[in-house]
């Protein structure tokens, strides 16, 4: 079975910190993913990577960065934490781009910014 | 996602069959996916279909798809108190088939 591992399943920080979500998988995925879930508004993607050091936007990127050195891992970055950052975080991967390729996820990561 | 609507509730009692409906907009798509979310996890794939098919069967759970009206249904039969979660309804655009547009979500209570 694939295994998505995120580093934390809670978190909390200050506004104005530099915030590390980290997402590890084991099954030599090319495709790695960051979502944020909301209630109301279902899943939208962050940052997508299709490989080592490549990264593309997803539908709502500002205020984060990402990092994917290896390829089993992916890192999410919230350069200054917000308030507005306060959410679920879910990280996904799959093995290639195409169709029939389903995303597997880690738990999430509920992460609150005092 | 704006792209791909569900109802945000639904109630069943136990031994009864749900239904969870989807509507999605891209007739391009090529694959619809299922998944559930019980409370404090991450969301588990549960079913998905490519857009040639009509219907897919795995045990309690049957998928029907109608490609015309851009419709998608999850039937699970006999629901159970595990049952009880939040579904979703996602799909792969045919422009972008790395990406999945996701719905809102249905939540499901299933009452004894």
């Amino acid at each position: 079975d694939v295994k998505v591992t995120q580093s934390s399943r809670y978190l909390v920080k200050r506004t104005g910190e530099k915030v590390f979500l980290e997402c590890v998988q084991d099954m030599d995925h090319e495709n790695m993913f960051w979502y944020r879930q909301d209630p109301g508004l279902g899943l939208r993607l962050i940052y997508f990577s299709y490989d080592v050091k490549m990264k593309e936007k997803g539908d709502i990127p500002e205020g984060y960065s990402v990092s994917r050195e290896k390829k089993e891992r992916f890192s999410l970055i919230l350069e200054s934490a917000s308030t507005n950052q306060t959410s679920m975080y879910l990280c996904a991967s799959s093995r290639t781009t195409g169709g029939g390729q389903p995303q597997h996820f880690g738990d999430g990561t509920r992460l609150s910014i005092l | 996602g704006e792209d791909v609507e569900q109802s945000l509730f639904l109630s069943v009692r136990e031994g009864d069959s749900s239904v969870i409906n989807c509507t999605y907009t891209d007739s391009s798509s090529t694959y619809l996916y299922w998944y559930k979310q019980e409370p404090g996890a991450g969301l588990q794939l549960l079913t998905y279909i490519f857009s040639n098919m009509d219907m897919k069967q795995d045990q309690r759970l049957t998928v029907l798809l109608n490609k015309k009206d851009k419709h998608l249904s999850l039937r699970i039969a006999d629901t159970q108190t595990g049952d009880s979660a939040i579904y979703f309804c996602a799909e792969t655009p045919g422009s972008n088939d790395y990406k999945l547009s996701f719905g809102a979500g249905t939540t499901v209570t299933v009452r004894a």
